[in-house]
């Protein structure tokens, strides 16, 4: 079975600082794709950063940026000068083809 | 429009009442899906459509009927609902189901769906 595991509830980070939100999943199939999406106050959720499992190189996406560890099945996402307009929640996902499996969601506040 | 639209955005209904969730994506997708969204609950996904055939069907109770005429349109019905079905629906698109590189979800504003 597939998870998706996300620790850290609720987050806050200052404007303009750098903060790292935590993401574990498991899987036992080799072709797969890891995701963040973000999902402000009453706004549609949209899209922040993807990685492909058989890259080793981390993606990057402007301000964030993930550090994907594969052996150790991590995923997280690092927002850097984080701005007001990051406050949101933010949802790890897994998709392995069949099926699509998201995290519990960590609600970030970024404070003026 | 652009993206994927829903409507109703909000919906007040009785345990007895029949209504329906609309869903347009405008992206040429071949893959619809509807999701349930819950307080402190990961995204349930509900239901997948792959060019109009129903490909998933998670074990959802029978009062949520989905139905997909067209590639682009997806529909929720909804009848006899339950005060624990309460929670934001949230409907998705993607290129192609099946293979990972082509199933990034698109995702609508959602339904605020209240039973009482």
């Amino acid at each position: 079975a597939q998870t998706v595991t996300q620790s850290q509830p609720e987050m806050s980070v200052q404007e303009a600082e750098t903060v790292t939100l935590s993401c574990t999943y498991d899987t036992s199939e080799s072709n797969y794709y890891l995701f963040w999406y973000k999902q402000p106050p009453s706004r549609q959720m949209i899209l922040v950063i993807r990685q492909e499992a058989y890259k080793q190189q981390n993606a990057t996406e402007n301000r964030f940026s993930v550090n994907f560890q594969k052996a150790a099945k991590s995923f997280s996402l690092k927002i850097s000068d984080s701005q007001l307009g990051d406050t949101a929640m933010y949802f790890c996902a897994l998709s392995t083809g069949n099926q699509f499996y998201f995290g519990t969601g960590t609600s970030l506040t970024v404070i003026p | 429009e652009t993206g994927v639209t829903q409507t109703p955005r909000h919906l007040v209904m009785g345990m007895t009442n029949k209504k329906s969730l609309k869903c347009e994506q405008h992206l040429g997708h071949n893959a619809m899906y509807w999701y349930k969204q819950s307080a402190k609950k990961p995204l349930e996904l509900m239901f997948v459509y792959s060019l109009e055939e129903r490909v998933e069907n998670n074990s959802v109770p029978s009062r949520f009927s989905p139905e997909c005429p067209n590639s682009s349109h997806l529909f929720l019905h909804l009848h006899t609902l339950q005060p624990e079905d309460s929670a934001l629906y949230l409907c998705a698109s993607s290129q192609a189901w099946g293979d990972p590189s082509y199933n990034e979800q698109f995702f609508g504003p959602g339904t605020r769906l209240t039973v009482l």
